[in-house]
């Protein structure tokens, strides 16, 4: 069975400054996309970055890049020049591209950017 | 619609009550899924949708829990005989076939359930 373990409950980071999010996970599948999402206080959950497991590059979205350890299984996201409105909840996902098309998430990390 | 939908946005229901939650999906997004969010947890699957093919129920936690999907649109989450365990907010999000590996799910902003 697949897991996904964030081991940082709660950070913080002043404004413009770069903080990165820890994810780790366990899967004996070769293929699976690997996510970041968002959720403010609104509980919508929103799509940050993805990756594939396929591709050594490392995604890049804006402000949000991903260090994508396949060997490690290790996913961290940073976020640079961080900002009031990154204050939420994050989670990171996995998703194999085997069986149904069900996420498996992390149990999150609360971060709150300061002024 | 533009967006997943979610009603009520919060429930209050006395303990041993039965709920219904129900979902509006994207229209023309073919699967449908149901998360539960507890408090310091992460995101649990209860069930999915996909088209016509029979649900995907393997996260549903007792069977005070049910779903249904009509005309492959709206779903309901019925939950029974509520505990305060139970306490949560239940999301749904919905995807075209396929594209949780390239979009991902669009989310509704959940219903928080209460459980007194």
């Amino acid at each position: 069975a697949q897991t996904v373990t964030q081991s940082q409950p709660e950070m913080s980071v002043q404004e413009a400054e770069t903080v990165t999010l820890s994810c780790t996970y366990d899967t004996s599948e070769s293929n699976y996309y690997l996510f970041w999402y968002k959720q403010p206080p609104s509980r919508q959950m929103i799509l940050v970055i993805r990756q594939e497991a396929y591709k050594q590059q490392n995604a890049t979205e804006n402000r949000f890049s991903v260090n994508f350890q396949k060997a490690a299984k290790s996913f961290s996201l940073k976020i640079s020049d961080s900002q009031l409105g990154d204050t939420a909840m994050y989670f990171c996902a996995f998703i194999s591209t085997s069986g149904t098309y069900k996420y498996i998430f992390g149990t999150g990390t609360r971060l709150k950017v300061l002024a | 619609g533009a967006g997943v939908s979610q009603s009520p946005s919060n429930k209050v229901t006395e303990k041993g009550k039965d709920v219904e939650l129900r979902c509006d999906p994207i229209s023309g997004h073919t699967a449908l899924y149901w998360y539960r969010q507890s408090l310091g947890q992460g995101l649990e699957f209860l069930i999915y949708f996909q088209g016509n093919s029979a649900p995907d129920k393997s996260g549903l936690p007792s069977d005070r829990f049910s779903a249904e999907r009509t005309g492959g649109s709206v779903s309901t989450l019925t939950i029974q005989r509520t505990q305060q365990e139970d306490s949560a907010v239940y999301l749904c999000a919905s995807s075209l076939d396929g594209a949780p590996f390239t979009y991902g799910y669009t989310f509704g902003s959940g219903t928080r359930l209460t459980v007194v």
